[in-house]
């Protein structure tokens, strides 16, 4: 069963405008991870934020983590063609199985 | 360094046909994964591994088999195969030694192996 939700299911953008992709999960958390995949690819790692942490950044990344509403977002500044892609996020759920769940993941389209 | 490598990339296989997809790691991590992509389900775990010789059951283990003999391999095994086992294929791995950077460890993915099976 899914433990992260992403929304929206999809989110299709004009280059230079910020996409904004929200998780949700279910059960308390040790980390939440945002992957991206391209087509036809494998998941690649972006951001790790662990529960004691509020917000990260990575370039034009930007990562939130509200652990009170077990959710999170992921914003994308100044989007690029580049950036189509699906974006999942991923939970290490507390209890240290170590085994992340997926969420279904947002499809991102970026018109040139 | 390569990384996480899948083989073979694509497979067709017939209702009751056996394969193995091998997954290889060079970053000498100990867990290892297999997931399943389907349209609109995400990544289902198939089967993990803590470290070479063990094998545990994830999500979707029915149909499929594991084993790790040596902790840089990880193979997957249909033994009869199944339409519903149509999927794409991804194999992971993680690093997961000492306790400051067990939590901030992501997974590392392979490009994935698309299996039909008719």
């Amino acid at each position: 069963s899914q433990q992260g939700e992403e929304d929206p299911q999809a989110l299709s953008i004009q280059e230079g405008e910020n996409a904004t992709m929200n998780c949700s999960y279910k059960t308390s958390i040790n980390n939440l991870q945002w992957y991206r995949q391209n087509s036809g690819r494998g998941l690649v790692h972006l951001i790790l934020i662990r529960s004691n942490e509020r917000e990260k950044h990575s370039g034009r990344l930007r990562v939130t983590l509200d652990t009170s509403k077990k959710s999170s977002s992921l914003l994308i500044t100044a989007s690029r063609a580049a950036d189509t892609a699906s974006y999942f996020c991923a939970t290490d759920a507390t209890g240290g199985s170590y085994i992340p769940t997926f969420g279904r993941g947002t499809s991102l389209i970026v018109h040139p | 360094n390569a990384g996480v490598t899948q083989t073979p990339k694509f497979r067709v296989l017939k209702t009751g046909q056996s394969m193995t997809l091998l997954c290889a790691q060079d970053m000498n991590h100990e867990y290892m994964y297999w997931y399943r992509q389907d349209p609109g389900m995400g990544l289902r775990l198939i089967h993990y591994s803590v470290g070479e010789g063990t094998t545990a059951k994830g999500e979707v283990p029915d149909g499929y088999n594991v084993s790790r003999l040596k902790k840089q391999n990880f193979l997957l095994g249909l033994e009869s195969a199944a339409p519903s086992q149509t999927s794409v294929y991804f194999c992971a791995s993680r690093h997961l030694r000492g306790e400051k950077s067990r939590w901030n460890s992501p997974l590392h993915f392979g490009n994935g192996t698309r299996l039909t099976v008719t």
